[in-house]
């Protein structure tokens, strides 16, 4: 079945970009997600690709696509405090069962 | 604004209790799901429901059961907690299809510790 995969930790000083990555195994994946879980709440939908683009821009977001390498990523520009949570890639596949990374906590220095 | 409600945000149980956890929303989704979330293995689905009254299997659903009687309301029953379910539990929502595809919605989570 489907697994996606992302590291589990990232650090990166206040102001840089974080760049958070994610890859996956089903190709016929139509949507592909990232989630933001804050520190004591629930999931929330932070963007979303579909799977014929390649890249997505939302404000300091950018999301790239490779469905070649199956590859997937966050950009986050001039990272700031408030973005340390735990950033969750996530892949529909062709159930309609959305499956979920493992979190990448991103971890915001001084 | 979807809302996805759970109804405790803290919960302490002793070993061997009944559990029941509540999730409650307001979209009028068809799919509903439970999902526990733990250090390092991130979320795992326990349960779904794509209707009333319908249910499937997760990924660990030993230990677990579910009942969807009322399309908004998907509860969660611990028969008889562990130890090894001191965990977050997580309830989620999403119509199906639509502009975003299956995008689910998040309750706040649940804390549950069993002593």
């Amino acid at each position: 079945g489907e697994d996606v995969e992302q590291s589990l930790f990232l650090s990166v000083r206040e102001g840089d970009s974080s760049v958070i990555n994610c890859t996956y195994t089903d190709s016929s994946s139509t949507y592909l997600y990232w989630y933001k879980q804050e520190p004591g709440a629930g999931l929330q939908l932070l963007t979303y690709i579909f799977s014929n683009m390649d890249m997505k821009q939302d404000q300091r977001l950018t999301v790239l696509l490779n469905k070649k390498d199956k590859h997937l990523s966050l950009r986050i520009a001039d990272t700031q405090t408030g973005d340390s949570a735990i950033y969750f890639c996530a892949a529909a596949n062709r159930d309609d069962k959305i499956i979920f990374g493992k979190g990448t906590r991103l971890h915001i220095l001084p | 604004d979807v809302k996805v409600t759970q109804s405790s945000r803290y919960l302490v149980k002793r070993t061997g209790e009944k559990v029941f956890l509540e999730c409650v929303q307001d979209m009028d989704h068809e799919n509903m799901f439970w999902y526990r979330q733990d250090p390092g293995l991130g979320l795992r689905l326990i349960y779904f429901s794509y209707d009333v009254k319908m249910k499937e299997k997760g990924d660990i659903p030993e230990g677990y059961s579910v009942s969807r009687e009322k399309k908004e309301r998907f509860s969660l029953i611990l028969e008889s907690a562990s130890t090894n379910q001191t965990s977050m539990y997580l309830c989620a929502s999403s119509s199906s299809g639509g502009d975003v595809g299956y995008e689910q919605y998040f309750g706040p989570g649940t804390r549950l510790t069993v002593t």
